[in-house]
């Protein structure tokens, strides 16, 4: 079974540039995560999904960040503009019913 | 608001010693407490977890504890080994309806040969 694919793997981008992420779930998984992790600490919620339909994004910085699941499968994440704090890499992680989140390999964005 | 704390911030055995890191929650409601391993430039993934209706769980050389009256819990490695060598991270959940997941700052663990 595959896994959380998540892409691109790295970005390198000059600040006031838009970026944008993409994520596929684990097949069958209703619930997805975008995760921010700062060098040295946890991840950090940024918006949950139960299919497509976003049921909390009360950390995600709206004026700068958006998010979309469109079909309840995969997701793309939205930086525009991005800014220097900002560099950090973004995790998606997805779960079915039980407790267990499933992580990808996340995308490192370095903002110059 | 809803907090994870965790400690120490690093850690460093000899291969074969044991390894104990502690975390402590802040919000009463959460029920589930899962520890994740990260190694470098990868996601991480979850090595073992406790439900709160229970104060131990054992898995061959890892296990974890929980006080939940203290809102404590502990992940602990026996017979440490080299591919140990990791970011630990524990988090702590409620599984009814939520399940949205405090994660704690981590812990670097170095076992060394």
């Amino acid at each position: 079974e595959a896994g959380v694919v998540q892409s691109p793997r790295y970005k390198i981008i000059e600040k006031k540039q838009p970026v944008a992420f993409w994520c596929n779930p684990i097949s069958g998984h209703n619930t997805l995560y975008w995760y921010r992790q700062n060098l040295g600490q946890g991840p950090e919620l940024l918006i949950r999904y139960e299919n497509e339909e976003a049921v909390d994004d009360s950390q995600l910085p709206k004026d700068r960040f958006s998010a979309e699941r469109l079909k309840g499968v995969d997701s793309t994440l939205k930086i525009q503009p991005a800014e220097l704090g900002d560099s950090a890499v973004y995790l998606c992680a997805s779960r079915s019913g039980g407790g267990e989140l499933f992580f990808g390999e996340g995308s490192r964005l370095t903002v110059l | 608001g809803e907090n994870v704390e965790q400690h120490p911030s690093t850690l460093s055995v000899q291969e074969g010693d044991s390894a104990v890191i502690k975390c402590t929650y802040s919000d009463s409601a959460s029920n589930y407490f899962p520890w994740y391993k990260q190694e470098l430039g990868k996601g991480p993934q979850l090595i073992i977890d406790i439900r709160s209706n229970v104060g131990e769980k054992k898995d061959q050389r890892i296990a974890v504890t929980l006080n939940k009256t203290a809102k404590h819990f502990s992940l602990h490695i026996t017979e440490t080994q080299p591919e140990d060598s990791a970011v630990y991270f524990c988090a702590a959940s409620q599984t009814s309806g939520t399940y949205k997941y405090i994660f704690g700052t981590g812990t670097r663990l170095k076992v060394l040969a």
